[in-house]
């Protein structure tokens, strides 16, 4: 079982949807989670944090669930430029070794 | 300005040359990494230092070889390049190792192409 994996899509959404991504890791012992996006071409960026109790941002709503050892991303009222791939990182337990996911590409059509 | 820069942005060279990548923050963190994003755009750690010091070592062949001369520069030394070098090489930084809001900072990539 690979670190953390994700489902990498493509997910096809018309403007206005609501689509939810997952990312699961193997080491229990993982200790912070992170959700980046990447554009075409172009570096990651940090999207945002997750944190224990659930976070949001924004349209974005990030969760945590330590018990299946999964982290999830909501986005809501889906606009063109959410049109990317979404990065799941998670820093491994002891080492804080930031690995990434293979990413969920996002495509936002009109 | 920009946070982490790197150079060069596209590089096509042979197989067997040796080539660097540099790159450097100005946002004084004391960790930088080098990763290599693949033609399946898997990001994948090579390489991390802490304030000059090798923390990551990820199984890279011998061929790779980074140098931290100070805390805000880490180049990337690459021997006798091979056609699977063929990626997408990632400068960042982080205030230090892991931790929750640890945010990494990447640059804008460095394309090298082996041919």
């Amino acid at each position: 079982r690979k670190e953390v994996e994700q489902d990498p899509g493509p997910f096809n959404v018309p403007e206005g949807a609501t689509v939810a991504f997952n990312c699961t890791y193997s080491n229990s012992a993982s200790q912070s989670f992170f959700w980046y996006r990447q554009d075409c071409r172009k570096e990651p960026k940090l999207l945002m944090s997750v944190y224990s109790s659930g976070n949001e941002d924004g349209r974005f709503t990030a969760q945590l669930n330590r018990a299946s050892q999964y982290i999830s991303l909501l986005i809501r009222d889906s606009k063109l430029s959410d049109s990317a791939t979404y990065l799941c990182v998670v820093t491994r337990g002891g080492s804080y070794i930031p690995t990434f996911g293979r990413g969920t590409s996002l495509i936002v059509h009109p | 300005d920009t946070a982490v820069s790197q150079t060069p942005k596209y590089l096509v060279t042979q197989m067997g040359n040796d080539k660097s990548i540099k790159c450097e923050q100005n946002l004084g963190h004391d960790t930088m990494y080098w990763y290599k994003q693949d033609s399946k755009k898997f990001l994948k750690i090579m390489f991390s230092y802490n304030n000059k010091e090798l923390i990551i070592n990820e199984t890279v062949p011998n061929r790779f070889s980074p140098k931290s001369p100070d805390k805000a520069h880490l180049n990337l030394h690459i021997n006798s390049l091979e056609l699977g070098d063929s990626a997408v090489y990632f400068c960042a930084s982080s205030q230090e190792l892991g931790g929750v809001g640890n945010t990494i900072y990447f640059g804008e990539g460095s394309w090298l192409t082996v041919v």
